[in-house]
């Protein structure tokens, strides 16, 4: 079974200091790892995904992750954190074909990032 | 490109009582996912729809149910309302099933139950 591990429920910066959200995933095969943002009293906004392209992913927003597999993480970071990337955060994962989580995100606990002025 | 589109936003009932939480995908999706999130458990996966068949369920009792219809929108039906079941549902669509589609999610339906 697939599952995802977001290290520290709550992360607090500094506007303009660098952002790091920690991801952990558990599978078997390589699988397809996503980042969505979530605002107050709104759904998720995909913010970027890996699909077993390129490791460095670009997202929007200036955000971007890194893919190791050799250490099973998929982290989060921006190089100057804004007001406006205050919200939660969280890390998915889905499975390769002909698995049972082929197509279903699986979710980490989520993220709550602070930005203070 | 208008996104996806659930309704009601707001939903208040009692225990015991059925609901009906309705989700219009993107134009052209043909894939349609539910979503539960609560504080304590988080977001789990409730079942996924493509082409009006059900292609893959979550973990939830069998009071929970949904459906597809030829457009591709989606519901979702919960019967015998409890307490626990108070939540955000969302629904996910994407243009077809496949692990590395990215969902795109509407604002969701906030259901409490009383």
């Amino acid at each position: 079974a697939q599952s995802v591990t977001q290290l520290g429920s709550h992360v607090s910066v500094s506007e303009g200091a660098l952002v790091l959200l920690r991801c952990n995933y558990s599978s078997s095969v390589p699988p397809y790892l996503f980042w969505y943002v979530q605002y107050p009293n709104q759904g998720l906004q995909l913010l970027l995904k890996y699909t077993s392209a390129a490791t460095l992913v670009k997202g929007i927003n200036g955000f971007e992750a890194e893919f190791k597999k050799s250490e099973t993480s998929f982290h989060l970071t921006k190089p100057s954190a804004h007001m406006s990337d205050a919200a939660e955060y969280f890390c998915a994962v889905s499975g390769q074909a002909g698995g049972t989580s082929y197509g279903k995100l699986t979710f980490g606990q989520g993220t709550i990032l602070t930005v203070h002025p | 490109k208008a996104g996806v589109t659930q309704t009601p936003r707001y939903l208040i009932k009692t225990r015991g009582q059925q609901v009906t939480l309705s989700c219009s995908p993107i134009s052209g999706h043909r894939s349609v996912s539910w979503y539960q999130q609560t504080p304590g458990q988080g977001l789990q996966f409730l079942f996924e729809y493509f082409s009006e068949t059900q292609r893959n369920k979550g973990n939830f009792p069998g009071r929970f149910s949904g459906r597809q219809f030829s457009n591709s929108r989606s519901e979702m039906n919960v019967s015998t309302l409890e307490l626990g079941d108070s939540a955000l549902y969302l629904c996910a669509s994407s243009f077809r099933p496949g692990g590395n589609q990215p969902q795109h999610f509407g604002d969701g339906t906030r259901l409490s139950i009383l």
